[in-house]
């Protein structure tokens, strides 16, 4: 089993739709990162949360939000879908001790691709 | 703010021959670096990283140094083949938080 799943991993959904992305992680780590990826872009950080009381936006927050149920469960909601939001969206976990915060490697799941027309 | 500038792809390569992806970042302080790799129809998996100036990252036969003086965490391997065919993307880590900063991506073919 994937320690990292996302669900679903392929989803078409209309314009003005509210639509739920979800990730869960057997890692044990408390660091949950939500990110989508676009062509030429790279990937973007929209929200990441250290642990179940912390919540923070990241650099394309708008249109987003977020929800952590557990330390294994991070969420990613769209309230009102729109085209320009149609990406690659990713999951990633990484462990909350053992060293500094910016050398820890994260760890991705593999992806849910979102098309809204 | 932080950024990380890869070369554009598509680089296309015939089995056996040397790789090279650029890569050179700006950052305030003293990031890690990192190399992840985008298999089709995949999530981001790590190949290789380094924590301070001069370190070497090395895995399956992939190597990156971190060169502070010039800014810059090449990707090189002495002999591609088939399977290396994927996104490879540049990042970096740090600032405040734990945040990667990814270049753009670029893609390798590998072909007979």
């Amino acid at each position: 089993d994937a320690d990292v799943t996302q669900t679903p991993r392929n989803r078409i959904t209309k314009t003005g739709k509210r639509i739920m992305l979800e990730c869960s992680q057997t890692k044990g780590h408390d660091r949950m990162y939500w990110y989508r990826q676009d062509p030429g872009l790279g990937l973007r950080l929209i929200y990441y949360s250290f642990d179940v009381k912390d919540i923070n936006k990241g650099e394309i927050s708008d249109g987003y939000s977020v929800s952590r149920q557990a330390q294994a469960k991070f969420s990613l909601s769209l309230e009102s879908a729109i085209p320009n939001q149609t990406a690659l969206y990713f999951c990633a976990t990484s462990p909350g001790t053992g060293g500094a915060v910016s050398n820890q490697p994260q760890h991705f799941g593999d992806g849910t691709r979102l098309s809204i027309l | 703010g932080d950024s990380v500038t890869q070369m554009e792809g598509p680089v296309t390569l015939s089995e056996e021959a040397f790789l090279t992806i650029n890569c050179t970042y700006t950052a305030t302080g003293y990031p890690s670096l990192f190399w992840y790799v985008q298999y089709p129809g995949e999530g981001l998996q790590l190949l290789l990283k380094a924590t301070k100036a001069d370190d070497k990252g090395s895995n399956k036969g992939f190597e990156a140094t971190y060169r502070k003086e010039t800014t810059s965490f090449h990707l090189e391997k002495g002999s591609v083949q088939v399977s290396d065919s994927a996104v490879y993307f540049c990042a970096l880590g740090g600032g405040g938080g734990n945040k990667l900063t990814f270049g753009t991506g670029t893609q390798l073919k590998v072909e007979l």
